[in-house]
């Protein structure tokens, strides 16, 4: 069965830490991995792509990793800011078709100050 | 470019009642969809489309239609709501592999 499984389920973290949110996933055949955020009350956006030759990838304090051997993707938060408190989604693509992404359920992340 | 916009942002119906979600986007995508997100799973795709006058279902259609009669607008419809379609409604286009989502709706069946 397709899946994508992430973990923690819920982090709090102080400002200025960083962290590691992780996600599994048994999708096959795949064809890229997505992390979005999304922000208490709105759509989810876009941090990272990563098809299956890319390790790493960076956006800006977001850096996301890949290893299509264990089938397992990062998602590291560097210097947290207050901002970055959200639920972080990890979404795994089939290859070859438009409709067919599976969506993990989510890290909702705490920042305090 | 607005993005995606739904509207209305939050919605309270009675079971048995029906309403139309609405969705447009003003960046020409062709593929649109919509999904609902429920607490502690994954987004689930309920009905997409892949173009003007082309609809598919997705993984949860049962209580939902939809239509697309033009590129920018994407309407869903529940025919007669139950408590189990209480949920945030996202829809999305979606152009080269990046998908936009709407800010979505939050919608409560009593």
């Amino acid at each position: 069965k397709n899946q994508v499984e992430q973990s923690p389920q819920s982090l709090i973290i102080l400002e200025g830490k960083n962290c590691t949110l992780q996600c599994n996933y048994t999708v096959s055949p795949f064809s890229n991995l997505r992390w979005y955020k999304q922000d208490t009350g709105r759509g989810p956006v876009s941090l990272t792509i990563m098809t299956f030759s890319e390790n790493t990838k960076s956006n800006g304090r977001y850096t996301a990793t890949l290893d299509a051997d264990t089938k397992q993707s990062s998602l590291h938060i560097t210097a947290s800011q207050l901002s970055d408190s959200a639920s972080y989604i990890c979404v795994v693509s089939f290859s070859g078709g438009y409709n067919k992404l599976i969506f993990g359920a989510g890290t909702r992340l705490a920042v305090h100050p | 470019n607005a993005g995606v916009t739904q509207t209305p942002k939050f919605q309270v119906l009675k079971t048995g009642q029906s309403m139309t979600l609405q969705c447009a986007q003003d960046m020409n995508h062709e593929y649109m969809s919509w999904y609902r997100q429920d607490p502690g799973m994954g987004l689930r795709l309920i009905h997409y489309s892949v173009g003007a006058g082309i609809t598919d279902q997705g993984e949860v259609p049962n209580g939902y239609n939809v239509s697309r009669s033009t590129t920018e607008d994407f309407p869903l419809r529940l025919l007669s709501a139950a408590p189990s379609q209480t949920s945030v409604y996202f829809c999305a286009s979606r152009r080269q592999g990046e998908q936009y989502f709407g800010p979505g709706t939050r919608l409560t069946v009593t």
